[in-house]
Order: C-alpha cells, then sequence, then structure tokens
C-alpha cells in the first residue's frame, strides 16, 4: 500500500529566504505526482504536475523535482514571500492503468515571517 | 470562468439526518471525485466516477452514495450510517481518468453534524 511523507509538519522561514519542502512515497510504481497549495479553509490549488518520466517541473518562482527510484519529491520555492504562507500537500498517482486513485500526504504548513 | 463549485460553504446537520452536497463543474471534465479530508490526515478518497452514470468506491465509501446522471454534476449524499460525518469535503475533477492529467479541486464544503 502507497504510503506518502512529508516532513516537516511544518516550517517557518524569513521572507526572501529559498526553502525546500519534501515528500518522499514508498512504492516506486507511480504515474505522476502533483504538488497542491491549500490556504486555511479553502479547496486545492494545483501548482505543478511531474509524470514518472520526468525528472523536474518548473512555475515561476517554484521548482519541483521527481527521483522516482529513491521515493523522492522536492518542492524548492525561491524568493520566499507572505503570500506563500499555506499548507503544501502532495500526491502520487499508482502507475496502473485507469487508476485514479491518488494518495496524498499531510502536507507542510508553511509560514513566511515578514 | 470555468471551474468546480461546491455548494455550500457550511452545512450544519443534526446526528441522524442525511444531507447532499453539490459538486458542479463546467470544465466538460469526464472524471470527477469526491475526498474528504480531517486535521492531520491526508486526504482520503470517497467515491469516483470515470463517465456517467458510473461510479465506483474509493477507501472510505461507508455511509456514503453519489450519482452521476450529468457530466457536470456529482453529488454527495452523507448518510446516517456514516459515523462521524463532521469533516471538510472537497470535489475534484480532472479531464480523462486515463490520461493522467492532472485534479483541479473544488473550493469545498465544511459539514458539521452535532
Amino acid at each position: 500500500k502507497q504510503e506518502v511523507t512529508q516532513i516537516p509538519a511544518a516550517l517557518s522561514v524569513p521572507e526572501g529566504e529559498n526553502l525546500v519542502l519534501n515528500c518522499s512515497f514508498t512504492d516506486s510504481a507511480i504515474y505522476n505526482l502533483q504538488w497542491f497549495r491549500q490556504d486555511p479553509g479553502k479547496g486545492l490549488t494545483s501548482l505543478l504536475l511531474i509524470q514518472s518520466s520526468q525528472r523536474e517541473q518548473t512555475s515561476g518562482r517554484l521548482n519541483a523535482s521527481l527521483d522516482k527510484s529513491s521515493g523522492r519529491s522536492t518542492l524548492y520555492i525561491a524568493a520566499s514571500q507572505p503570500g506563500d504562507s499555506a499548507t503544501y500537500l502532495c500526491a502520487v498517482r499508482p502507475s496502473n492503468f485507469g487508476n485514479e486513485k491518488l494518495t496524498f500526504g499531510t502536507g507542510t504548513r508553511l509560514t513566511i515571517i515578514p | 470562468d470555468g471551474g468546480i463549485t461546491q455548494s455550500p460553504k457550511y452545512l450544519f446537520r443534526k446526528e441522524g439526518q442525511n444531507v447532499t452536497l453539490s459538486c458542479e463543474q463546467n470544465l466538460n471534465h469526464d472524471a470527477m471525485y469526491w475526498y474528504r479530508q480531517d486535521p492531520g490526515q491526508g486526504l482520503r478518497l470517497i467515491y469516483y466516477s470515470q463517465i456517467v452514470n458510473d461510479f465506483q468506491k474509493g477507501d472510505i465509501a461507508e455511509g456514503y452514495s453519489v450519482s452521476r446522471e450529468k457530466k457536470e454534476s456529482f453529488p454527495l449524499t452523507v448518510t446516517s450510517a456514516q459515523k462521524n460525518p463532521t469533516a471538510f469535503y472537497l470535489c475534484a475533477s480532472s479531464i480523462d481518468p486515463g490520461s493522467g492529467y492532472e485534479q483541479y479541486f473544488g473550493p469545498g464544503t465544511r459539514l458539521t453534524v452535532t
């Protein structure tokens, strides 16, 4: 059974710093991995999706990497801003065709200190 | 504007009553999903539907029911059989269940049962 872990559960950093969020998964047979952002009391916003054949994806100040063989992904946020404060979740999709079940981590709650 | 709408944002019910949560999308997506989110836990899949008039149980389907009569709509009923229904419920959709496209989420409904 796939398990997804995100450590730490909470992280506080001063504004302007670069930071890395971690996501690890136990079964490397994945189709893709998706990073989401969730603001308090809101739904999830998709940030980046990495297919299993890819090593990384970039969007603005965000860069997500994937090392499938070691079961790890990182989300790098450059030049952090207070508006980046949110909970960040990763989710993996298994590689068997037609299986839509994402397995989610419990998230890292990020606070950017002005 | 294309997107996923969930209503209501907050819902209060007495124990023993069934309640239906609405989810509508105008993205022309084939697949739709219902998740439950509890504090300290990752999102858990309740039901999903890959096509109209078809749906499958997720990991925690007991005490819930769904229907998919229209492509745009995927309502979730929380029945009195659900032992612990108070939670944040999230609806999602994706373009094609077999393609690995990313999932998009609605704003969520917070259900409180007393």
